[in-house]
């Protein structure tokens, strides 16, 4: 049972637009602890997709946006393209665990 | 550019020990921590650890203290992570990841990551 907990899956049209939730708790998001999003291709490594929150790293479309209110995080994709097809997952830090976790991870399907 | 580059897969029956290694290149080795990370089949990703590779301090998930120990050569610029008493559950793909030189930076992300290293542990 992962900490912060993101839906386990996801899906929408070419295109369209998706929303990834990832909630925490006082002791990660709520405590003010960046939040950073992972794009994980299978049998490759993962990648760092939004640091910080909301910081695109180089060469990262602008179709990938990331936020963060009170205990939540959210990664929006636009105009979804077949290549995001993926697994994607927040991490934070949590000090009554005194180290960093990770969401449950979320499948995003392109239909 | 910054890389790390893993050893290869490993086989192991279960109560052995995996030491999985871990270059780095690119960049200022001890600048840096390294954290390990594994994905056990149909799994999510799941934080086991971190070493600094400046001072060497560890911080292990308390799921696995007691069965991993971290440590780097600088000499190498490289990472090395062994788990003991291996169960059939450790069967997972680990991955190291660059990451804070301390832990408290504990806003620090992941990147980058190496190729993954596949353990299976099977009888």
């Amino acid at each position: 049972q992962s900490v912060l907990t993101q839906p386990p899956s996801v899906s929408g049209a070419p295109g369209q637009g998706v929303t990834i939730s990832c909630t925490g708790g006082t002791s990660n998001i709520g405590a003010g602890y960046d939040v950073h999003w992972y794009q994980h291709l299978p049998g490759t490594a993962p990648k760092l997709l939004i640091s910080a929150n909301s910081n695109r790293p180089s060469g990262v479309p602008d179709r990938f946006s990331g936020s963060k209110s009170g205990t939540s995080a959210s990664l929006a994709i636009t105009g979804l393209q077949a290549e995001d097809e993926a697994d994607y997952y927040c991490q934070s830090y949590d000090s009554s665990l005194s180290g960093w976790v990770f969401g449950g991870g979320t499948k995003l399907t392109v239909l | 550019q910054d890389q790390l580059v893993q050893s290869g897969a490993e086989v192991k029956k279960p109560g052995a020990s995996v030491k999985v290694s871990c270059k780095a290149s690119g960049y200022t080795f001890i600048s840096y921590g390294i954290s390990w990370v594994r994905q056990a089949p149909g799994q999510g990703l799941e934080w086991m650890g971190w070493i600094s590779a400046y001072h060497g301090h560890t911080n292990y998930a308390q799921k696995f203290q007691g069965r991993v120990t971290m440590t780097t050569d600088t000499s190498t610029s490289t990472a090395y992570m062994e788990l003991r008493s291996l169960r059939s559950d450790d069967t997972a793909v680990y991955y190291c990841t660059r990451g804070a030189v301390d832990t408290a930076m504990t806003d620090a992300f992941f990147d980058p990551w190496g190729q993954g290293t596949l353990v299976t542990v099977s009888s």
